[in-house]
């Protein structure tokens, strides 16, 4: 069974500042891949970063990147230069790789990020 | 290129009666996913598509619970005698290969009265 643990229920954080969410998963799977996904108050889920668990470099997509310990079982997502619009709800996903049978993403409960102005 | 698309957006029925949501997928992506998700937590897996058969499904999905997708493109979600229970955001979401990134649509946020 796979399990995420996202730990910050809310995280407040002044703009142009960096910020980092938390992300911890279980699995017992060899082969993985790690979602980050942001979430609106609209509630349409917006896919942001991919990791997969044998990629050798942190996954970077603009002004996220994924801070990748995998011996630690751990997939950070940071974001740089924060944004008013940065404000949402985090969600860390993953999924496992090991066959074509099991492509359902299991979900953390979230990090609700506000930026301050 | 167009997201995926979900229709309607929020439904309000009473306890009983029965509803059917429909999503769109991405233009030729193969897999289709529907997730539960109700308020402060993350989604939850309910089944998955690819094309037109439906490869898995979820302990969640009571024999209430009925996805279609019948052309291999647009699928429905029905819930028979809805309850309360069954309140929640239906979200759908579409991949273009096994095990790629999974973009999802804005969700029919469902009430059940």
């Amino acid at each position: 069974a796979q399990k995420i643990t996202q730990t910050q229920p809310g995280m407040f954080v002044q703009e142009k500042e960096a910020v980092t969410l938390d992300c911890t998963y279980d699995t017992s799977d060899p082969s993985y891949g790690l979602f980050w996904y942001k979430q609106p108050s609209s509630g349409e889920m917006i896919f942001l970063i991919y990791q997969g668990s044998y990629d050798q470099q942190n996954a970077t997509e603009g002004r996220y990147s994924l801070n990748f310990q995998k011996a630690r079982k751990s997939a950070n997502l940071v974001i740089s230069a924060s944004q008013l619009g940065d404000s949402a709800m985090y969600f860390c996903a993953m999924r496992a790789r090991h066959n074509f049978g099991n492509e359902k993403l299991t979900f953390g409960t979230g990090t609700r990020l506000t930026i301050i102005p | 290129d167009t997201g995926v698309s979900q229709d309607p957006r929020h439904k309000i029925t009473k306890r009983g009666q029965n509803v059917t949501f429909r999503c769109d997928p991405i233009s030729e992506h193969n897999r289709l996913y529907w997730y539960r998700q109700t308020l402060g937590q993350g989604p939850e897996f309910l089944t998955y598509f690819q094309n037109e058969a439906q490869l898995e499904k979820s302990r969640l999905l009571s024999d209430r619970f009925s996805a279609e997708r019948p052309k291999g493109s647009f699928s429905t979600l029905e819930i028979q005698r809805t309850e309360q229970g069954d309140s929640a955001m239906y979200l759908c979401a579409s991949s273009p290969e096994p095990g790629g990134t999974q973009y999802f649509g804005p969700g029919t946020r469902l009430t059940v009265l």
